[in-house]
């Protein structure tokens, strides 16, 4: 257990489906983050969310949607997906952005589109 | 653009030394850091450099040269756990963290 944590685990939705991924930290981090990580590729950055406040946002398509209630808590809103987009989402936390204590990362969702 | 080179896989003998390489050229620098992800987990941290220099944490060490836009992370005394992803990664001069597409390490007995 890192400190952050992601929920579910494991996704498979259709394209037509609606979900949500949800993050949680308590470590008092004011900065988080969504990443996507797939295959033998770098992480990419999709959000940034830094003292509540959406600073980033890495030309994600509007089928991802990112929701920040309060400094413990990210969402990840997902309609419509393609299969292009199944990999592992990944969240993060840092003290602020661009910290270099560095990142908190969750254990990921592995999400399917089918 | 922006861009971190790291070799794809590395295969070491446990109980051997094994480095690996990163070579990054980014908009400015402040700071590279080195991540352990084991399959199916979180990244995890494991050293930040931001001067020239080598940093020693147990086993574990990390090397840092501005002037060549160079690092690697040296491991001894290999363990079968050793067996991971290593990610690069550099803060640029808008703080944002630039990724390498990782290290996939195998450890052999």
């Amino acid at each position: 257990e890192t400190g952050v944590t992601q929920t579910p685990r494991h996704l498979v939705m259709g394209m037509t489906n609606k979900k949500s991924l949800k993050c949680e930290q308590h470590l008092g981090h004011n900065a988080m983050y969504w990443y996507k990580q797939s295959a033998k590729k770098p992480l990419e950055l999709m959000f940034v969310y830094n003292f509540k406040e959406q600073t980033e946002n890495n030309s994600v398509p509007s089928r991802f949607s990112p929701e920040c209630p309060n400094s413990s808590h990210l969402f990840l809103h997902l309609h419509t997906l393609q299969p292009e987009d199944s990999a592992l989402y990944l969240c993060a936390s840092s003290h602020e952005q661009g910290s270099p204590s560095g990142y908190t990362f969750g254990s990921g969702t592995r999400l399917t589109v089918v | 653009g922006q861009n971190i080179d790291q070799p794809t896989e590395m295969t070491a003998t446990e109980g051997a030394i094994v480095q690996i390489n990163c070579t990054y050229q980014t908009s400015g620098f402040n700071g590279l850091f080195w991540y352990q992800q084991h399959a199916g987990e979180a990244p995890t941290f494991l050293s930040y450099n931001v001067l020239d220099g080598l940093e020693e944490k147990g086993r574990f060490s990390s090397f840092l040269s501005r002037s060549k836009g160079y690092s690697y992370l040296l491991l001894k005394e290999l363990q079968m756990k050793d067996s991971a992803s290593y990610l690069c990664a550099v803060l640029d001069s808008n703080y944002q963290l630039i990724w390498g597409a990782g290290t996939k390490l195998i450890i052999k007995p």
